[in-house]
């Protein structure tokens, strides 16, 4: 089965720059989201079809995807990115998310 | 606004089945595809199943977990979705969320609802 691997957790001051990456085999061919998850609330998509903001969500936020790797990257990040965060991508029809990675600002 | 509501979460015992539902507002229910996903205790995100729109014939996509066991349906006239579990096992516990891809992003879970806690315990 496909698998996606993420970093358990990434820190980052505040206002500087958080790299979460996202990897998988020829990954880059396909199309990937990041989910944002904070304590007791359910996800919410930030990135889609790799490089995509949805409506209401920050400039700040931005994706990139190529070869095995997407990452997901946070520029000027604030408190209140503080969060889980998710990959996914979709195999033989089958939706695949990755482990997911604590994103702490400190 | 699109509003996604879950129901029908509670406790079951081993073996056991239950049905979800999701009621849905705010959209063309039979224009998109639906999607359930579920979080186990303090872990990540799981995808459990998806079925099509009318375009696509209503075909559905299950996780290799749930195959076999849970079966996800809808009813247009109702706007709602459904996931039936069966020969429930102790790790299928968790928040099951409903949820509505993006338009024009099948591939990404734009909607979600607010979860319903499933507990499979004797």
């Amino acid at each position: 089965s496909y698998e996606l691997t993420q970093p358990p957790s990434v820190s980052v001051s505040p206002g500087q720059t958080a790299t979460i990456t996202c990897s998988g085999d020829k990954l880059g061919g396909r199309h990937v989201s990041w989910y944002q998850q904070k304590p007791g609330q359910s996800p919410v998509l930030v990135i889609y079809q790799n490089v995509n903001r949805p409506s209401g969500i920050p400039e700040r936020f931005s994706g990139s995807n190529s070869g095995n790797t997407a990452t997901l990257t946070i520029r000027g990040t604030q408190a209140m990115d503080e969060a889980d965060y998710y990959c996914q991508a979709w195999d033989s029809r089958t939706g695949v998310f990755g482990g997911g990675t604590k994103l702490t600002v400190l | 606004e699109v509003q996604l509501v879950e129901s029908g979460g509670g406790l079951v015992q081993p073996g056991g089945s239950l049905r979800l539902s999701c009621a849905t507002s705010g959209f063309t229910f039979s224009d998109h595809y639906m999607d359930w996903l579920r979080q186990a205790p303090g872990k990540g995100l799981e995808w459990v199943g998806r079925i099509r729109n009318r375009a696509n014939s209503y075909t559905t996509e299950y996780a290799a977990s749930v195959r076999g066991r849970f079966s996800v349906s809808r009813e247009n006239s109702k706007n709602a979705v459904y996931l039936q579990m069966s020969s429930l096992k102790t790790e299928d516990t968790a928040v099951y969320y409903c949820s509505r891809p993006l338009e024009g992003a099948v591939t990404a879970f734009g909607y979600w609802g607010q979860g319903t806690l499933v507990t499979v315990s004797s």
